[in-house]
């Protein structure tokens, strides 16, 4: 079965310093990972996955992630914080066997102060 | 595109009465699934459906869950009796699939439920 482990659960940052929210997976067979935001009282909005590929990935806002298969590893990172970028992070993982089911990681949130 | 659309998106009931959650997924997309999102256990997926037709329902905690698909463009989940602890946030999310797929989820806004 499949499993996300988000470490942290809150990560603060300064505006302007680069941000990490991390993120490792375990699965069988090949992994198929997304993050996703969520800002207060809203759904998950997508921000970018991995499939195959560039194991750097860039997404919406600036963000990217890059796979790494022999940590199995997914962080999320940013160069340049927002305090927009407020909200909370969620790493999910599904196997390639074309069983739809993702799995989410407990979230991160993180904090950009000014 | 208007993206998954959910309703009602508030939902104040009594301990007791039948709850219907209704979901409009993204036109075109097979695939509907049903989340639940609490503090203490997450984000849980329920129950979810290709083409109309559920797939797993594995995560439908008891039998007093239940959820429907009767058209492409249509999904209820429903709970009935409910109780106190069925308060949470319900997502529903869409997915395409074929070779134009993004592969991708796409969620809806939540319908928060609280039970008294």
């Amino acid at each position: 079965a499949q499993s996300v482990a988000q470490p942290e659960d809150q990560v603060n940052v300064a505006e302007g310093n680069p941000l990490t929210v991390k993120c490792t997976y375990s699965v069988s067979g090949n992994p198929y990972l997304f993050w996703y935001v969520q800002y207060p009282n809203r759904g998950l909005q997508f921000l970018l996955k991995y499939i195959t590929g560039d194991n750097l990935v860039k997404g919406s806002y600036g963000f990217e992630a890059e796979f790494n298969k022999s940590q199995t590893s997914f962080h999320l990172k940013k160069p340049s914080a927002l305090v927009s970028d407020s909200a909370l992070y969620f790493c999910a993982v599904r196997d390639d066997t074309g069983f739809q089911k993702l799995v989410f990681g407990t979230g991160t949130r993180l904090l950009v102060s000014p | 595109d208007a993206g998954v659309i959910q309703s009602p998106r508030h939902e104040v009931t009594e301990m007791g009465q039948e709850v219907t959650l209704r979901c409009k997924p993204i036109s075109g997309h097979d695939y509907l699934f049903w989340y639940r999102q609490t503090m203490m256990r997450g984000l849980e997926l329920l129950i979810y459906f290709n083409n109309n037709v559920p797939i797993d329902d594995s995560g439908m905690p008891e039998d007093r869950f239940s959820a429907k698909m009767p058209n492409a463009s249509f999904s209820t989940l429903k709970i009935q009796p409910s109780e106190p602890r069925d308060s949470a946030v319900y997502f529903c999310a869409s997915k395409g699939s074929g070779a134009t797929s993004t592969d991708t989820q796409y969620f809806g806004p939540g319908t928060r439920l609280t039970v008294l």
